[in-house]
């Protein structure tokens, strides 16, 4: 089993839509929580942190419960340009900070 | 440069030759990591340094992958007597330190294919 688990893709959305991805870690001393976005042929780049409390950054929201080891990531009003794969990262800073990835969901939005 | 830099971003290597890949990072910046990313995956850690020690070298799949920062900087990942389960890209990527919420940032890689 993996570490760091996401939803299986693609999701196909028209544009305007609502979509959530899920993720789920395993390892219960991960101590940092990400959303990295990769364009296809392109590098990953941190969308955004995850705190407990949740956060918001525009039309994209992340949550985290500890508890169950889970986070989400919503993005509301999707546009065209949302369009990538989404990676769901965690890391364990007495491990060095090393990020762990997902394995990723592709999201493709349609006009 | 003012972000991570990889070289070269394309290389096709005969089965059994070697290869070095290099990863320029963020000048200052005191963690590199190494990963490989096989396609429709996510990437995969294989090494990390802080400064010129390598502190964790767990997710190097053989000893036919060796890596090292000599001098705490530039990083070179070595592939001896490739193999086709080499064929991946590989992302280096570099932060300022260890911490919450550093933020880490990655070089567009370097696509390996052995062929």
């Amino acid at each position: 089993r993996k570490e760091v688990e996401q939803d299986p893709g693609p999701f196909n959305v028209p544009e305007g839509a609502t979509v959530a991805f899920n993720c789920t870690y395993s390892n219960s001393a991960s101590q940092s929580f990400f959303w990295y976005r990769q364009d296809c042929r392109k590098e990953p780049k941190l969308l955004m942190s995850v705190y407990s409390s949740g956060n918001e950054d525009g039309r994209f929201t992340a949550q985290l419960n500890r508890a169950s080891q889970y986070i989400s990531l919503l993005i509301r009003d999707s546009k065209l340009s949302d369009s990538a794969t989404y990676l769901c990262v965690v890391t364990n800073y007495n491990q060095g900070g090393k990020l762990i990835f997902g394995q990723g969901t592709e999201l493709s939005v349609k006009p | 440069g003012a972000g991570v830099s990889q070289s070269p971003r394309y290389k096709v290597a005969k089965r059994g030759q070697d290869v070095a890949l290099r990863c320029d990072p963020i000048s200052g910046h005191v963690s590199l990591f190494w990963y490989q990313q096989a396609l429709g995956q996510g990437p995969e850690f294989l090494t990390y340094f802080q400064n010129e020690a390598q502190l964790d070298k767990s997710g190097l799949p053989s000893d036919r992958f060796f890596a090292e920062r000599p001098e705490g900087s530039v990083s070179t990942l070595k592939i001896q007597r490739t193999q086709q389960e080499d064929s991946a890209v590989y992302l280096c990527a570099s932060s300022l330190d260890v911490g919450m919420d550093t933020e880490a940032f990655f070089g567009q890689g370097t696509r390996l294919t052995v062929v």
